[in-house]
Parts: structure tokens; C-alpha cells; sequence
């Protein structure tokens, strides 16, 4: 089965600089790249996803990149906050058989300093 | 209703008693996951029900767990004489195919076995 790698496992940053998590995954089959932020006590929570027909997406200060060819996808967070700070969690899927189930890294545990 | 809704939040059960976990996810989604979450650990998959297919059981982590989808909504995790190591938080998915691929989770059952 498919196989995410995820780096850093934790990571501190000042307010105000950005934050980049890098993974890997296995599967050549994968197609879809979703990113999650987990907050103390609560469940997953979708913030970004990116499908490999594109090689980047943004939304506000987040964006994604996705290189097929290298087998790896990096999210980035700019001007960070005090409330970015969370796990966050990358995964990866494929079509077929196995549609929608997700395999996640092990997540990486962001703290922004004010 | 609005999100995935978990019961129990929390529970703490005696070693070696039984206990039921149930999810009720978003109406309409026809996807169902569970994963668990150890502590400090990433999402483990457990089980994924989708329609009336078969459910693909292969991440359970021994006969002593098992689950049950009941009218296509609701589903019950069941852990059989619970040990120490399967202290985790259990988060429940759903997933409304055909709105891409996007899985939403909700806030976990947190199981303590002493």
C-alpha cells in the first residue's frame, strides 16, 4: 500500500515568517493530496487540497505544491499566526478500489511564537 | 445534522470489558471511516464501509474490534476485551462521493482503558 513520509515532525517559527512541511509518498498511483489541521481535543480538519492534474494551489496565506515526478508535496504558510499552531497532517489517496480512503503521515506539530 | 457527531467524547473502561463506539455522519454521505490516533501518532485506518459494498476491514488490528453500518448511516465500533494498548482517540469520517474527494472527520472518541 501507499506509504507518506512526513517532515518535520515539529516546528517553531516567529510570528509573521512561513512554515513549510515537506512529504513524500510512494504510490505512483496517488492522485489526490490533501492537507490537514488537527487543534488540541478536535478531529481533522481539511484546509487545502490539491489533485495531480495542477502543480500548485493557494488559498490566502496557504498554498500547496505538488511534484509528481519527485513523488512529493510541501505545504507553505506565509505571514503565519499564534492560531496556526496545531498538527497538521498530510495524506495521500488514489481512484479504484480504494476510493477515499486516505493515508496520512505522521503529522508535524507547528507552534508560532508571538 | 451539520458535521460528523461521535458518542462517547470519552470514555475510561476497565481492562477487559467491552465498549461501542458509535458515529453518525454528515446526512447523505455514503462514505464512513474510522481511524485511531494513538497518542502523538498519526491516523491509523481501521475499517471504511462505502454503500452496500462489502467493508474493507483489512486495517482492523485484531478479531477483539470489529464494526457494523446500519441502514447505511450509523455506525458502531466495537472493541472486545479492551487491553491497555488500545488507549486512542477514535475518529470517525464521512465522505459524500462525487464531491471530489474530500473526507470530513469528526471530533473522536477518546478511549482510556486502565
Amino acid at each position: 500500500g501507499e506509504n507518506v513520509e512526513q517532515h518535520p515532525s515539529t516546528l517553531s517559527v516567529q510570528e509573521g515568517d512561513s512554515a513549510v512541511i515537506k512529504c513524500t509518498y510512494s504510490d505512483s498511483a496517488s492522485n489526490y493530496f490533501p492537507w490537514y489541521k488537527q487543534e488540541l481535543g478536535k478531529g481533522p480538519q481539511l484546509i487545502i487540497d490539491i489533485r495531480s492534474n495542477v502543480g500548485e494551489k493557494k488559498d490566502q496565506r496557504i498554498a500547496v505544491t505538488l511534484n509528481k515526478t519527485a513523488k512529493h508535496f510541501s505545504l507553505h504558510i506565509t505571514e503565519t499566526q499564534p492560531e496556526d499552531s496545531a498538527v497538521y497532517f498530510c495524506a495521500a489517496s488514489t481512484r479504484g478500489s480504494t476510493l477515499g480512503r486516505l493515508y496520512f503521515g505522521r503529522g508535524t506539530q507547528l507552534t508560532v511564537w508571538p | 445534522g451539520a458535521g460528523v457527531s461521535q458518542s462517547p467524547s470519552n470514555k475510561v473502561t476497565e481492562k477487559g470489558k467491552d465498549v461501542e463506539l458509535r458515529c453518525d455522519p454528515i446526512s447523505g454521505h455514503t462514505a464512513l471511516y474510522w481511524y485511531r490516533q494513538s497518542l502523538g501518532q498519526g491516523l491509523e485506518f481501521l475499517i471504511y464501509f462505502q454503500g452496500n459494498s462489502a467493508p474493507d476491514k483489512s486495517g482492523l488490528p485484531s478479531d477483539r474490534f470489529s464494526a457494523e453500518r446500519t441502514g447505511g448511516s450509523v455506525s458502531t465500533l466495537t472493541i472486545q476485551r479492551t487491553q491497555q494498548e488500545d488507549s486512542a482517540v477514535y475518529l470517525c469520517a464521512s465522505q459524500a462521493l462525487g464531491q471530489g474527494n474530500t473526507i470530513y472527520f469528526g471530533e473522536g472518541s477518546w478511549l482510556t482503558v486502565v
